[in-house]
């Protein structure tokens, strides 16, 4: 079974600062994960992805992301905040052998304060 | 168009009553899924096409909900005898065929069964 854990339900920044946003997952092999944001009363969009190679990915907006295999963690990070910003995000784990759907974590929402 | 595409995009319906949502995938996709997402949950997976073929319905709740693609384009998530618990917002993704890559979303279809 594959699954994935977004601890924090809220994450508050204020503008200009650095956010994370936290990630852990857990799947029987290899990873691939993926970051999602959803805008109030819209589908999901994709941010970034880690498939292989470098650890750190960039993905849209300015956001990245660290893979660690380590501490199974993938953690979105973006240096300066925005308020527009503010939406939820979405981590989503796929074992790359067999299982052939994303599985999601329960979101995490970011508020970017002026 | 040129995304996937949900109809309807809201449906109210009568707990008893049978409802009926339609994805239309990006053009040339063969693979194709559904997801439910309950208010303040990510999405959980219901079902994965591959083709015209159920190639995972181990997310459907019961025998009550019922997905098909008959010419490998088009779906519909059929849902039985509606309960008040079936009220979600239902997505539909696709993606192309043995790629690991993301999933694109439609808007979702938000249905509400009074």
């Amino acid at each position: 079974a594959q699954s994935v854990a977004q601890p924090e339900d809220q994450v508050n920044v204020a503008e200009g600062n650095p956010l994370t946003v936290k990630c852990t997952y857990s799947v029987s092999g290899n990873p691939y994960l993926f970051w999602y944001v959803q805008y109030p009363n819209r589908g999901l969009q994709f941010l970034l992805k880690y498939i292989t190679g470098d650890n750190l990915v960039k993905g849209s907006y300015g956001f990245e992301a660290e893979f660690n295999k380590s501490q199974t963690s993938f953690h979105l990070k973006k240096p300066s905040a925005l308020v527009s910003d503010s939406a939820l995000y979405f981590c989503a784990v796929r074992d790359i052998e067999g299982y052939s759907t994303l599985t999601f974590g329960k979101g995490t929402m970011l508020l970017v304060s002026p | 168009g040129a995304g996937v595409s949900q109809t309807p995009s809201n449906k109210v319906t009568e707990k008893g009553k049978y409802v009926e949502l339609r994805c239309d995938p990006i053009s040339g996709h063969t693979a194709l899924y559904w997801y439910r997402q309950s208010l303040g949950q990510g999405p959980e997976f219901l079902i994965y096409f591959q083709g015209t073929g159920a190639a995972d319905d181990s997310g459907l709740p019961n025998d009550r909900f019922f997905a098909v693609r008959p010419e490998g384009s088009v779906s519909t998530l059929k849902i039985q005898r509606t309960e008040r618990g079936d009220s979600a917002v239902y997505l539909c993704a696709s993606s192309p065929a043995l790629q690991p890559g993301e999933l694109f979303f439609g808007e979702g279809s938000r249905l509400t069964v009074l």
